[in-house]
């Protein structure tokens, strides 16, 4: 079983909808919850993070969390165009020294 | 601007040859990492320095090495006993030993000819 998984993709969506993406996580004692932006050919970017259960909103992201099911997605709004790119959902694991380890990636196509 | 520079952006290397990725940071970071990443796949973690003059191995050590002499600066060699080094490699660093917030350079792509 991979540690953190996501559906490889691509996910389509037409822009101004709600995109949703998943994740899952093996450790049930992680805490901390990442999401990463990757566009083609570049490095990853954060654009949220999340450590309580809940939902967690910064412009047109909102990150949730549900640690008893062990699941973390990221919902963007508005979808434009310019969202379509790699998403990487991270986590840190609670053992020794707290790794982040990557999920592979849902590549997010958004058209007009 | 603070950020992480890292150089070449793409590079050729024969089989047998051993190969530099320079990685610096003007962040006042105390954490740097080396992650490989192959096509659909996601970041691995090839080793790791939470401070000056250590470091440590990460999942896919085998075939690389690192020195962390000065704070912003962790280069990395792929050496000739990497069996597949094609690959990106991208350098990040962090504020803290435990943090997931990772900042990234611009990556460095290399081909084995």
């Amino acid at each position: 079983q991979k540690e953190v998984e996501q559906n490889s993709g691509p996910l389509s969506v037409p822009e101004g909808a709600i995109a949703s993406l998943n994740c899952t996580y093996s450790d049930r004692g992680s805490q901390s919850f990442f999401w990463y932006r990757q566009y083609s050919g570049k490095s990853p970017e954060l654009i949220m993070s999340i450590y309580s259960n809940g939902d967690k909103e910064d412009g047109r992201f909102t990150a949730q969390l549900n640690k008893a099911s062990q699941y973390v997605s990221l919902l963007i709004r508005d979808s434009q165009p310019s969202d379509s790119a790699t998403y990487l959902c991270a986590v840190i694991s609670s053992g020794g020294y707290n790794k982040l380890i990557f999920g592979a990636g849902t590549r997010l196509a958004v058209h007009p | 601007d603070g950020g992480i520079t890292q150089s070449p952006k793409y590079l050729f290397r024969k089989e047998g040859q051993n190969v530099t990725l320079s990685c610096e940071q003007n962040l006042n970071h105390d954490a740097m990492y080396w992650y490989r990443q192959d096509p659909g796949q996601g970041l691995r973690l090839i080793y790791y320095s939470q401070i000056v003059n250590d470091f440590q191995k990460g999942d896919i050590a085998e075939g690389y090495s690192v020195s962390r002499e000065k704070k912003e600066s962790f280069p990395l060699t792929v050496t000739s006993a990497q069996k597949n080094p094609t690959a990106f490699y991208l350098c990040a660093s962090g504020s803290g030993p435990n943090t997931g917030e990772l900042f990234f350079g611009e990556g460095s792509r290399l081909t084995v000819l």
